[in-house]
């Protein structure tokens, strides 16, 4: 049981590239969830999906879109990336209403 | 917008202290509350969930919740170096939707 995964760990684009951040759980859990962390401005909700093919936009949602695979997989893709987009990227997926949040290890994203 | 606000810190307490963490919230609607600690460099962690006003209590930590004036709060007893990190504050309502994070109060243990 490997929780929540997520790939790369660490990434430098240069503006204008794309690519798209990997996550993954095997809990189970409906609900999954994409948060930007910078210095601080905590965690910010960029999108999330509360079920398998439905997906919402959060705080955040500028400049990313997502996909929400099956019910295993979220991903979430920078079109043309922006220095603004540096960043720590959290995965987090939850089981159901009211339950705790379970956070995938990060993606350190550097757009120079 | 619904809003959870934190103190940023940071906090100093001194080993074998007691650290008072303070969050207050903006949705009257919000039921349900999260601590998460978060080491740098690491993700959150979970350490307190509470739904109901009151005191919940485990092993050195204990939240407290009073609806009536929107405001979580969580004690550590006998505070560690250990405990030196950004504890998270969040809620939810009772619907399907995220968890609202604070901006987190970093906690400083000075041994």
């Amino acid at each position: 049981n490997a929780g929540v995964t997520q790939t790369p760990k660490f990434q430098v684009l240069k503006t204008g590239q794309s690519m798209t951040l990997q996550c993954a759980q095997d809990m189970n859990h409906n609900s999954m969830y994409w948060y930007r962390q910078d210095p601080g401005m905590g965690l910010r909700l960029i999108y999330y999906s509360a079920s398998e093919g439905t997906t919402d936009k959060g705080e955040v949602p500028n400049g990313y879109n997502v996909s929400r695979l099956n019910k295993r997989e979220f991903s979430l893709r920078l079109e043309s990336a922006a220095p603004s987009q540096t960043s720590v990227y959290f995965c987090a997926s939850r089981p159901d209403l009211n339950q705790r949040q379970y956070f995938g290890p990060g993606t350190r994203l550097t757009v120079l | 917008q619904k809003e959870v606000e934190q103190n940023s810190g940071p906090l100093s307490v001194p080993e074998g202290a007691i650290a008072s963490l303070n969050c207050t919230y903006s949705d009257r609607g919000s039921q349900s509350f999260f601590w998460y600690r978060q080491y740098s460099g690491k993700s959150p962690e979970l350490i307190m969930f509470i739904y109901s006003n009151g005191d919940k209590e485990d092993g050195r930590f204990t939240a407290q919740l009073n609806k009536a004036s929107q405001y979580v709060s969580l004690l550590i007893r006998d505070s560690q170096p250990s405990d030196s990190a950004t504890y998270l504050c969040a809620g939810t309502n009772s619907g399907n939707t995220p968890l609202v994070f604070g901006k987190g109060t970093r906690l400083s243990v000075i041994a």
